[in-house]
């Protein structure tokens, strides 16, 4: 296993376009998450999934993005009508957590730049 | 809800020499836990160390080490002989029940040769 793997590494898209990022995490990791960082600013928390269920959203995450991960293996974010306050890294992340404490390691990806023109 | 602080922007260091990165946070809770995380530049963010908040002992992993004073709540990671390969963005993180992670504003570290 290579580590956690996002695709595509880069998109630039019109504004009002809608946009989908995928990330593939360490295969026995059953929880994935979503962040988002902006230049020069620490990651911010979006979303994050236990297996295929979603158990967390940031109030940041607006009706425009939704987050899947069918059968709780890879999982897509989609941001529908993008603006240019979208533009931002895209970085996902995953980490075991099968009981006791999950304040484990999480591994990252290198994470998708969007940037919205 | 937790918030972590981190109060240098930009730091820069000799090579070889060692450079101390501040970090301070706020929880109620009384067990947790701390992550430094580093981010080269166009690679992904990797964990450095982490401290266990009910261990008194300072954690350390081979040239990174921390000094942990949870009454202050304060969490500074000290980088020894500083490496070209240390030059990065450095973020402090709480991690909540969930593992979901607090990050801190980030100090960008140069290491001049």
């Amino acid at each position: 296993d290579t580590g956690v793997s996002q695709d595509p590494r880069h998109k630039i898209t019109k504004r009002g376009q809608n946009v989908t990022f995928r990330c593939d995490p360490i295969s026995e990791h059953n929880r994935l998450y979503w962040y988002r960082q902006t230049l020069g600013q620490g990651p911010e928390f979006l979303t994050y999934f236990q297996n295929e269920a979603q158990l967390e959203k940031s109030r940041l995450l607006s009706d425009r993005f939704s987050a899947e991960r069918p059968k709780g293996s890879f999982s897509t974010l989609e941001i529908q009508r993008t603006e240019q306050g979208d533009s931002a890294m895209y970085l996902c992340a995953s980490s075991p957590g099968t009981g006791g404490s999950f304040r484990v390691e999480a591994f990252f990806g290198q994470g998708t730049r969007l940037t919205v023109v | 809800a937790q918030t972590v602080t981190q109060s240098q922007p930009e730091m820069s260091v000799q090579e070889a020499e060692t450079v101390t990165l501040s970090c301070t946070y706020d929880t109620s809770e009384s067990n947790y836990y701390l992550f430094w995380y580093k981010q080269p530049p166009s690679r992904q963010m990797i964990l450095v160390i982490r401290q266990e908040a009910y261990k008194q002992q300072n954690a350390t992993e081979n040239r990174f080490s921390v000094n942990f004073q949870k009454a202050a709540k304060s969490f500074s990671l000290k980088i020894s002989d500083s490496q070209l390969g240390d030059t990065a963005m450095y973020f402090c993180a709480f991690p909540n029940a969930g593992n979901m992670l607090t990050f801190g504003g980030g100090t960008r570290l140069m290491v001049k040769p």
